[in-house]
């Protein structure tokens, strides 16, 4: 069935590095938009960063620019979300999603949780 | 501060109708951008309630449903369960910010 999930997340001091991935499956992935989304403790939705279904247009909240970036690979039906310079305000659930900018997001991984802590 | 307005909080009698605004502005909402609506239950993904302001996905029951107009936006429960208890949250496309925006949540409460 179609899926999304999410790996990657956990504890990491302020100022580190982290890697985020999200494997689809079920579906077509070179044909869709995907999109990061995070939900910090207590907190509403935040979108994150966006990519289009080739990669070739990638559009960043301002809250991540200069810090986040998201690609992916196509053949191996992979999102990724490279997180630099990390805060303690990303501390969140990051979750990825089908669609999004525009477009509705209408399959959802189950989430990841990233922790920015000393 | 989230650029999209909803009420913190609703709440409703089973069986009782239940509505959620969402109110955004001029760059938003008020430009023509669907609006989409999404049930998030404690510590469980988002799910895809209404897209395209009022287009239910297979498998949402009809007693969920949306409407826009102006720079507003709504949604509507009736026949409300307490299976329906969770937080609601709309999402739009705002041009200002080239992104996808979402309401700060409404959570709904079946009394």
């Amino acid at each position: 069935q179609v899926q999304l999930e999410e790996s990657g997340g956990g504890l990491v001091k302020p100022g580190g590095s982290l890697r985020l991935s999200c494997a689809a499956s079920g579906f077509t992935f070179s044909d869709y938009y995907m999109s990061w989304i995070r939900q910090a403790p207590g907190k509403g939705l935040e979108w994150v960063s966006y990519i289009s279904s080739s990669g070739g247009t990638i559009y960043n909240a301002d809250s991540v620019k200069g810090r986040f970036t998201i690609s992916r690979d196509n053949a191996k039906n992979s999102l990724y979300l490279q997180m630099n310079s990390l805060r303690a305000e990303d501390t969140a659930v990051y979750f990825c999603a089908r669609g999004g900018r525009a477009r509705h997001m209408d399959v959802w991984g189950k989430g990841t949780t990233v922790t920015v802590s000393s | 501060q989230s650029v999209l307005t909803q009420p913190p909080s609703v709440s409703g009698a089973p069986g009782q109708r239940v509505t959620i605004s969402c109110t955004g502005s001029s760059s938003n909402i008020g430009a023509g951008y669907d609006v989409h609506w999404y049930q998030n239950l404690p510590g469980t993904a988002p799910k895809l309630l209404i897209y395209g302001n009022t287009n239910r996905p297979s498998g949402v029951p009809d007693r969920f449903s949306g409407s826009k107009s102006g720079t507003s936006a709504s949604l509507a429960i009736t026949g409300l369960q307490a299976e329906d208890e969770a937080d609601y949250y709309c999402q739009s496309y705002d041009s200002s910010l080239s992104g996808s925006v979402f309401g700060g949540g409404t959570k709904l409460t079946v009394l």
